[in-house]
């Protein structure tokens, strides 16, 4: 079966640089969520997405946006980014939102900011 | 705020053997889901099992249980017969009806499986 899909895996930017995540959902599935996961810390939500619009936001700094196009992919832009930024990035996408069905987790994408 | 704890930092269980994760949560909800993820080293996130607030059932899936309590707010992960690749961090989490869809996770606790 399809899975989530994130990439790239694995990057590292220097301090204030900017970077960007991608998110390619299970397809069929409408609606995307965004967790940072810091070292040896539970998933935190950042932002999601259903029909291309922002539904939820939670503790996204200003210095991230995120967004949902019409082939239902989503990235994560982040801009000048600090050493406190370094964390895993999960996207979790679902097939419908207000309802709560299950968020199936992609593999995740580890950013580390030196 | 909904929150969400997992009292047991680390757990440990002999192989074949059963153990018990405890989580508790706090909400004034009357609507909600309760869900476990295992997150091997690897560090995918895996859905494990879910459970209905409003079903009074517990949730089984082959060898994983809960053990739902909801006036205690109680929601526990009992794993029988368990296996070495059982072996990973597992996160207690909450999705409510005023807090969207979101994913509010406990700590998390780490299982060791021992042979």
């Amino acid at each position: 079966a399809a899975g989530v899909i994130q990439s790239p895996r694995h990057l590292i930017k220097e301090k204030r640089e900017t970077a960007t995540l991608k998110c390619y959902p299970i397809p069929r599935h409408d609606t995307v969520y965004w967790y940072q996961q810091g070292p040896g810390q539970d998933p935190q939500f950042l932002i999601s997405f259903y029909e291309k619009m922002q539904s939820d936001k939670g503790s996204i700094p200003d210095r991230f946006s995120a967004q949902q196009f019409s082939d239902y992919h989503s990235e994560l832009n982040m801009s000048s980014l600090e050493l406190g930024d370094s964390a895993l990035y999960f996207c979790a996408s679902s097939p419908r939102a207000g309802a709560f069905y299950e968020q199936y987790f992609g593999p995740g994408t580890r950013l580390t900011v030196t | 705020a909904q929150t969400v704890t997992q009292s047991q930092p680390e757990m440990s269980v002999q192989e074949a053997e059963t153990v018990t994760l405890s989580c508790t949560y706090d909400t004034s909800e009357s609507d909600y889901y309760l869900f476990w993820y295992k997150q091997p080293p690897s560090r995918q996130m895996i859905l494990v099992i879910r459970q209905e607030a409003y079903k009074q059932q517990n949730a089984t899936e082959n060898r994983f249980s809960v053990n739902f309590q909801k006036a205690a707010k109680s929601f526990s992960l009992k794993i029988s017969d368990s296996q070495l690749g059982d072996a990973a961090m597992y996160f207690c989490a909450y999705a409510g009806e005023t807090s969207g869809s979101r994913l509010t996770f406990g700590e998390g606790t780490q299982l060791t499986v021992n042979p």
